[in-house]
């Protein structure tokens, strides 16, 4: 298996944008995690799904950020309108059950 | 609430030096996961190890070593004979079996850095 794939690797944009990051879980795993790092915050969980149903998405910083997973293959985590403080690096990462999450290698967003 | 702590920021060290990172946690669950993940300078985040609240063994895994001790609510990390290619940031996590051990929580990391 490829591993958990994350697209774009960066992307950069101009305050009041729509932003749409892309995320493919591996193969099988039922759980998919989005979380953002920055320096000031460290590693934040976002929001989290079980078989493509969002569980808990208390993490989510406001209604300007949105996630959806319309399939097991694939999920999407979007943001509208983009700001400067939504500059950070967000990974995806997924499991099977109880076993460890495995992470994407991570959008870095910058919003000019 | 579960929190990690890692009061180490960052860790500088010379080249076949053992180090160790620290790694305190709180939970009031029983039932809990612990993890370390490294972070290189490429930026993606690799899984090291998983330990469970039930098994208090310590792990060797070559020239990495994790010592778990409940009674101090710590689960550090240790690299024997550090090599350059250690050079990341570690971070220790924790989640817990009452919120379907499904949350990741993540201490704010240790840089380390091993110089030639």
């Amino acid at each position: 298996d490829a591993g958990v794939i994350q697209s774009p690797r960066h992307e950069v944009t101009e305050m009041g944008q729509e932003v749409t990051l892309r995320c493919k879980p591996i193969s099988g795993h039922d759980y998919l995690f989005w979380y953002r790092q920055t320096m000031m915050r460290g590693l934040e969980l976002l929001i989290y799904f079980n078989n493509n149903v969002p569980i808990d998405d208390s993490g989510m910083p406001e209604d300007r950020f949105s996630a959806k997973m319309p399939n097991a293959s694939f999920s999407t985590l979007k943001i509208q309108p983009s700001e400067p403080r939504d500059s950070a690096v967000y990974f995806c990462a997924s499991r099977g059950g109880l076993t460890e999450a495995f992470f994407g290698q991570g959008t870095r967003l910058t919003v000019v | 609430a579960q929190k990690v702590t890692q009061a180490q920021t960052e860790i500088s060290v010379v080249e076949k030096e053992d180090v160790t990172l620290d790694c305190v946690y709180e939970t009031r669950d029983t039932t809990y996961y612990l993890f370390w993940y490294k972070q290189p300078p490429s930026g993606e985040l690799v899984f090291l190890i998983r330990r469970n609240s039930f098994d208090e063994q310590n792990e060797i895994s070559g020239r990495y070593s994790w010592n778990f001790q409940k009674s101090t609510s710590s689960f550090n990390f240790t690299i024997t004979a550090s090599q350059v290619v250690d050079s990341a940031v570690y971070f220790c996590a924790l989640s817990e079996a009452n919120q379907g051990a499904q949350k990741l929580v993540f201490g704010q990391g240790t840089r380390l850095t091993i110089n030639p």
